[in-house]
């Protein structure tokens, strides 16, 4: 089966452009959420989605937005692109909001802001 | 205030003895507990999960322990294989109405030398 897919795999913006970050979801999975690693550190909750609705919003600013579609794919927008939104996106499904079963991640979207 | 906290950035151990990961969490509400191993330009994969109801969870040669009162749980490799080189993470869950978002450590590099 495959796995959690995202694309692209890498990306180069400048600042103030805006970036569309996307995500499939493992067969089955109806849960996706986003999550921001910069060098160092590990992943940080951006977003959740579930049933194609928000559930859940870490400390982000308003220029973070996402979306789930009906065949729960998911993407992440980010708009006004900084130097420091540089940062490797994960994202990562599970089967359902409150089941005690672990998210599986996709290898995440390099994004680099020049 | 990192809620997560993975206080040795890097361990290294011979192949075929045993390595053990530690991890803090200040946070008394998490009650599901994970570890994710990370090799570069790939996404965490999930390794073991336990939940606060039990104190020891195996699978193959990887057992978590959790310390309740102490807020303490710790992966055990036994025994360590070059290929287990990688940054591992632990991430905890809360109960409530946020559970859906995994906190994570800021990691700890483990070199398995040959």
């Amino acid at each position: 089966d495959a796995g959690v897919t995202q694309s692209p795999t890498h990306l180069i913006k400048t600042r103030g452009q805006q970036v569309t970050l996307r995500c499939s979801p493992i067969s089955g999975h109806k849960s996706v959420s986003w999550y921001q690693q910069v060098l160092g550190q590990g992943p940080q909750f951006i977003f959740q989605y579930y049933e194609k609705e928000e559930r859940g919003r870490g400390n982000f600013p308003d220029r973070f937005s996402a979306r789930q579609f009906p065949n729960y794919s998911s993407e992440l927008n980010v708009n006004a692109l900084l130097l420091g939104d540089s940062a490797l996106y994960l994202c990562a499904s599970s089967t359902g909001r409150y089941s005690n079963q672990p998210q599986h991640f996709g290898d995440g979207t390099r994004l680099s802001i020049l | 205030d990192q809620q997560v906290k993975q206080n040795s950035p890097s361990l290294s151990v011979q192949e075929g003895r045993i390595s053990i990961l530690n991890c803090d969490y200040t946070n008394s509400m998490f009650d599901y507990f994970l570890w994710y191993k990370k090799y570069p330009a790939e996404g965490p994969t999930f390794l073991i999960s336990i939940s606060s109801i039990k104190d020891k969870n195996e699978d193959g040669r990887f057992t978590v322990f959790l310390n309740k009162s102490a807020k303490h749980l710790s992966l055990h490799i036994v025994p360590s294989q070059p290929g287990d080189s990688a940054v591992y993470f632990c991430a905890a869950r809360r109960s409530g109405g946020s559970n859906y978002k995994l906190t994570f450590g800021k990691g700890t590099l483990l070199t398995v030398n040959p």
